[in-house]
């Protein structure tokens, strides 16, 4: 079946560094979005890729989705504390009614 | 901004008995789904529920599992027998069109 695989699964930075997150499909997808989750909390939608190397940003936050519609990729720009959570990746496949998530990475940011 | 809401919010169960989760999507939405998250784990796909009736579900998603839509609010996930293998955060979500989804806070079950 489908499988959405993510790296790395944990990344502790410094307030003000960089932090990127990857995603990789094991099939062609429709779409990838991608969601944060704070610890206790429930997945909050962030964004949805749909076109082949689309990117978009909000703010601090980069994303990418790759040519072949398999990879996508998160980067957040000077990280602060309030991005600390676990993001995640999904994707939809062309005939597929389920949104399926990668395992997450769980970002810490030191002050 | 509108909610998906769901209760209760911690539900413990004995091994065995039945329990029902209840969930009230956003009222304009039309797709319905059930995930659950183990702790610590990734989010897994249970069911999709459209137009009155499953769309699509996963191998976890067994006949001990089902879901109803008993009225225009409500969208509930019953587990016959619970299993000590059940215990989960249980989230639901909707969603209106080709977009992202909308989940609620959670159940949380546990199975003792």
């Amino acid at each position: 079946g489908q499988q959405v695989m993510q790296i790395p699964q944990y990344q502790h930075v410094q307030e003000g560094e960089d932090f990127t997150t990857y995603c990789n499909s094991s099939t062609t997808l429709s779409n990838i979005q991608w969601y944060k989750q704070r610890p206790g909390g429930h997945p909050v939608f962030l964004i949805q890729l749909v076109k082949s190397g689309e990117v978009k940003k909000q703010k601090r936050l980069t994303f990418q989705f790759g040519e072949a519609k398999k990879n996508s990729s998160l980067h957040i720009t000077a990280t602060q504390t309030t991005d600390v959570g676990t993001y995640f990746c999904a994707g939809h496949t062309e005939y597929g009614n389920k949104l399926v998530f990668g395992a997450g990475t769980i970002l810490r940011v030191k002050s | 901004e509108p909610e998906v809401t769901q209760t209760p919010s911690h539900q413990v169960t004995q091994m065995g008995q039945e329990v029902i989760l209840r969930c009230v999507p956003i009222s304009n939405h039309l797709y319905f789904y059930w995930y659950r998250q183990i702790l610590g784990q990734k989010v897994e796909f249970l069911v999709s529920f459209y137009n009155n009736e499953i769309s699509e579900k996963s191998e976890i998603f067994d006949d001990q599992f089902s879901v109803e839509r008993p009225d225009g609010s409500n969208f509930t996930l019953k587990i016959r027998s619970t299993k000590l293998e059940d215990s989960a955060m249980y989230f639901c979500a909707s969603k209106r069109g080709n977009y992202g989804y909308t989940f609620g806070s959670g159940t949380r079950l546990t199975v003792v």
